[in-house]
């Protein structure tokens, strides 16, 4: 099983500024099977990235990702009020999917 | 739209079953892949089970498996997740999503609002 490792844990930012969020898998897999997803409180998880740098369907491209090997990276640049929320990275390539323990990303 | 909705949660003591249910609607069922995640109060995402689109691919947390079943009704659009003995760490807002393609290798773009259990005596 990967074990995704997420860092920070909380990331206090201002509107406006870019945020860095961490995965870092236990083993490596291939780039095609990571996922990014956006929960807000109360609501269910939004998928943003697949692929490790697919924006899914109408996310704005202030979301990017990167990465490669067991290094991955979701970039937001660019704050908007609503980027305020919390952040999974997710494997999904194989018979055992994981997420990882999520970033909080919160207003400073 | 493409939907999905979840059913059956409550409160149930320890060591009982509890089965959920989730109603696809607006997207073809039988071509996607469906996946259940758990997210005890307060905390993170939890992958439960997933089964391929046409139901011959059944896979689990390995720390679930030997209470959970994954199955999945093509005319009634539903795919159910029976959890057996139950345990106070069961707790959580159970999510159904599906995933965006016919196996279960592919990531999850719809989901559901979740439906509550909650184990206790």
């Amino acid at each position: 099983e990967i074990v995704l490792t997420q860092s920070p844990g909380t990331l206090s930012l201002s509107p406006g500024e870019r945020a860095t969020l961490s995965c870092r898998a236990s083993q490596i897999f291939s780039s095609s099977y990571l996922a990014w997803y956006q929960q807000k409180p109360g609501q269910a998880p939004r998928l943003l990235i697949y692929g490790t740098s697919s924006r899914a369907t109408g996310i704005p491209d202030r979301f990017s990702g990167s990465g490669s090997g067991t290094d991955f990276t979701l970039t937001i640049s660019g704050l908007e009020p609503g980027d305020f929320a919390v952040y999974y990275c997710q494997h999904y390539g194989s018979s055992s999917l994981t997420f990882g323990g999520g970033t909080k990303v919160e207003i400073k | 739209q493409e939907q999905l909705v979840e059913s059956g949660g409550g409160v149930v003591q320890p060591g009982r079953s509890l089965r959920l249910s989730c109603a696809a609607a607006g997207f073809t069922f039988n071509s996607y892949a469906m996946h259940w995640v758990r997210q005890a109060p307060g905390k993170g995402l939890e992958w439960v089970a997933s089964l391929s689109h046409d139901g011959t691919n059944k896979y689990f947390a390995d720390s679930l498996k030997d209470r959970f079943t994954i199955s999945r009704d093509k005319f009634k659009k539903t795919v159910d997740l029976q959890m057996r003995s139950l345990r106070p760490d069961d707790t959580a807002l159970y999510f159904c999503a599906r995933g965006s393609g016919s196996w279960v290798d592919y990531p999850f773009d719809v989901w559901g609002q979740g439906t509550m259990v909650i184990v206790s005596a």
